[in-house]
């Protein structure tokens, strides 16, 4: 069965850098297509960006280019997405997803950015 | 990259059956084979309901099934119950990258 295991909720101020985590079990990690998506307060889902751990391969959402790094570790089946400088409007739930197949959600990371 | 588009609303009475749309522009995503539909409720995470137009994972409910025609999926719920008022979202992979529908609030009289 395939489990995807997300970091804790996390509160920050604006301008601060932040790293969070998905690690992957049940699946082959490295050769499966794994995402983030945002869900803002009383907002709808959105694709931010995908990587393919084995070769890192990474495609980002047009809203999200430039705005945040994923990356993966393929020696502890874990993605990240990491942001560089918050905002206020980063403050959402972050969900990662394997979407083929049967798609697979994580449990959420709750981020508030507030100052 | 466009949304796919859901209607804003759709209500129906318990044991009724209610369909929710989910249309994609045909210059995105290809055949739309890799459509599934999730379920929210408030302050819940979204939970998989149909995967891949029309497969059912297990324990869902048989009376969710989805369907598609062209450039529109559709998520039918038969014998509505109370329990099934929530927000649903439509999903479309193409393998690279995903798009979501705006979602649709499912009211049950």
């Amino acid at each position: 069965e395939v489990q995807l295991v997300q970091s804790g909720a996390e509160v920050k101020k604006p301008g601060e850098s932040l790293k969070i985590s998905c690690k992957g079990s049940g699946y082959t990690f490295n050769s499966n297509w794994i995402g983030w998506v945002r869900q803002m307060p009383g907002k709808g889902l959105e694709w931010m960006g995908i990587i393919f751990p084995f070769d890192s391969d990474t495609r980002y959402s047009p809203s999200f280019q430039g705005r945040i790094t994923i990356s993966a570790d393929n020696s502890i089946s874990t993605v990240y997405v990491q942001w560089s400088s918050l905002k206020a409007s980063d403050s959402a739930m972050y969900y990662c997803v394997v979407p083929a197949g049967s798609p697979s959600w994580g449990q959420g990371t709750l981020v508030i950015v507030s100052s | 990259q466009s949304a796919l588009t859901q209607p804003a609303s759709v209500s129906g009475s318990p044991g009724q059956s209610i369909t929710i749309s989910c249309t994609g522009a045909s210059s995105n995503h290809g055949s739309f084979s890799l459509v599934s539909w999730y379920q929210q409720h408030p302050g819940k995470a979204p939970k998989l309901m149909i995967y891949e137009v029309s497969e059912r994972p297990s324990g869902v409910s048989d009376r969710f099934s989805g369907s598609k025609s062209g450039n529109t999926a559709s998520l039918t719920i038969s014998g509505l119950q109370a329990e099934d008022e929530a927000d649903y979202f439509c999903c479309s992979y193409t393998g690279r990258d995903w798009v979501f529908g705006g979602g649709t609030k499912l009211t049950v009289l």
